[in-house]
């Protein structure tokens, strides 16, 4: 099984839906991370938590939300999604040391 | 703060061939660095990691970074490209605190000529 896991994989919406994509994770971390990928722009920091009363906003957080409901969850909202969130959403994991984060495999987001 | 940059959006080399990718980066603190490698529909994997230990980091699959303080650069090299190292690479800059998350470059795209 894996170790982060993210739901759904695939999701096609439409301009003013919110939508939720959720996180899970197995390796016992306490740091989750939301990142969204666009071509050419690599990966960049949505949001971040330290600990389940520890949220933090990231690089690019305006029209995005977070709710750390667990130690293993970790869930990114939409509140009103537009055309310009299209893109692919990942969550990753770290330990205290942050030496590494886990990656899961993706959430491709299509706003219409 | 942090930042890094690829120097190359692309390459492209032959199979068999050596490559070469380059990485500068930036940082106010002793920066952990990593490269990860992302295959076509695939998540992220973690390829190899500095952490202020051996300056020279072998990786997964050959591959292996020179950390080099004095020129801010992480370049990653194999000596000899397989048709499966195409992928999207990207390089990695994380501070000691930990703070700020991870910093990616935008990435490089390799491309194996056969």
């Amino acid at each position: 099984d894996a170790d982060v896991t993210q739901t759904p994989r695939n999701r096609i919406t439409k301009t003013g839906k919110r939508i939720m994509l959720e996180c899970s994770q197995t390796k016992g971390h306490d740091r989750m991370y939301w990142y969204r990928q666009d071509p050419g722009l690599g990966l960049r920091l949505i949001y971040y938590s330290f600990d389940v009363k520890d949220i933090n906003k990231g690089e690019i957080s305006d029209g995005y939300s977070v709710s750390r409901q667990a130690q293993a969850k970790f869930s990114l909202s939409l509140e009103s999604a537009i055309p310009n969130q299209t893109a692919l959403y990942f969550c990753a994991t770290s330990d205290w040391t942050q030496e590494t984060q886990y990656f899961g495999p993706g959430t491709r987001l299509l706003v219409l | 703060a942090q930042s890094v940059t690829q120097l190359d959006s692309h390459v492209s080399v032959s199979e068999g061939t050596p490559v070469l990718l380059r990485c500068n980066y930036s940082s106010s603190y002793s920066p952990s660095l990593f490269w990860y490698v992302q295959h076509p529909n695939k998540g992220l994997q973690l390829l190899l990691k500095y952490t202020s230990a051996a300056t020279l980091v072998k990786g997964i699959n050959g591959f292996e970074a020179e950390f080099k303080k004095s020129e801010t650069s992480f370049h990653l090299t194999k000596p000899s490209a397989h048709m499966s190292d195409a992928a999207e690479y990207f390089c990695v800059v994380s501070d000691w605190r930990g703070a700020d998350g991870l910093t990616f470059g935008k990435g490089t795209h390799l491309i194996i000529q056969p």
